[in-house]
């Protein structure tokens, strides 16, 4: 199979502190990751893509200062939101693809992360 | 106007019971769709991929894809109590899933 984790699977913080949140591909080494954001009962947008090795390419209206991501591994990629506030209380999900961007992507399990 | 609609429901379903979910979108440029599962605090699953228009069927499931009417299906047969999920269609201009368009989701009930 190809599976991919997430930790932590929630997170609770304070406002103004920062927060990491791994993605991990447990069986496949992901050349591409992505990492999406949802709000209740809305569909999922599209905040990066993160390719190894490389800097993430960021969508549209998103502050690349304010989510961090680092892809240091083919396994490994991580999102830090900064000087988080309560508006970014959200449940982040990453996925990966296995191959070339032809390649199905493969979804986490997701983080929810509440921001006091 | 979203470029993906999807009707959000909550659709609720006897046992056994034919489901019909649907999307319609505006982007003509949309070549590949797909269908995910999600359920409750988990992450989407992909279901079912289709390029261009025309049926694909795995199991109980079945996707149509109308590229004429930019309109999307997809039919569980036989529903179960574990196919209560949301789904959520998805499309993109290119082979790149990751650059994928989502719809919010509908949320699906089956009943025993």
């Amino acid at each position: 199979g190809a599976v991919v984790s997430q930790h932590p699977s929630w997170v609770i913080c304070k406002s103004g502190t920062s927060v990491k949140i791994e993605c991990r591909s447990l069986d496949f080494q992901a050349t591409t990751m992505f990492w999406y954001r949802q709000f209740p009962k809305q569909s999922l947008m599209l905040m990066a893509t993160s390719n190894e090795g490389s800097k993430a390419t960021y969508e549209q209206g998103v502050e690349k200062d304010k989510f961090l991501i680092n892809h240091a591994s083919l396994t490994l990629s991580t999102l830090t939101v900064t000087s988080a506030h309560p508006e970014d209380s959200s449940f982040y999900i990453c996925s990966a693809q296995k191959g070339g961007s032809t390649d199905t992507q493969y979804f986490g399990p997701g983080t929810r992360l509440t921001v006091l | 106007q979203k470029e993906v609609e999807q009707d959000p429901g909550p659709l609720s379903v006897p046992e056994g019971a034919i489901v019909s979910l649907n999307c319609t979108y505006s982007n003509s440029a949309f070549q590949y769709f797909m269908w995910y599962r999600q359920y409750s605090r988990k992450g989407p699953e992909l279901l079912m991929y289709t390029y261009s228009s025309g049926n694909k069927e795995d199991g109980r499931f079945t996707a149509q894809v109308d590229k004429s009417s930019k309109y999307i299906s997809l039919f569980i047969r036989d529903s179960q109590p574990s196919d209560s999920a949301t789904y959520l269609c998805a499309m993109s201009m290119n082979t790149n899933a990751g650059k994928s368009t989502f719809g919010d989701g509908t949320t699906l009930t089956v009943k025993p």
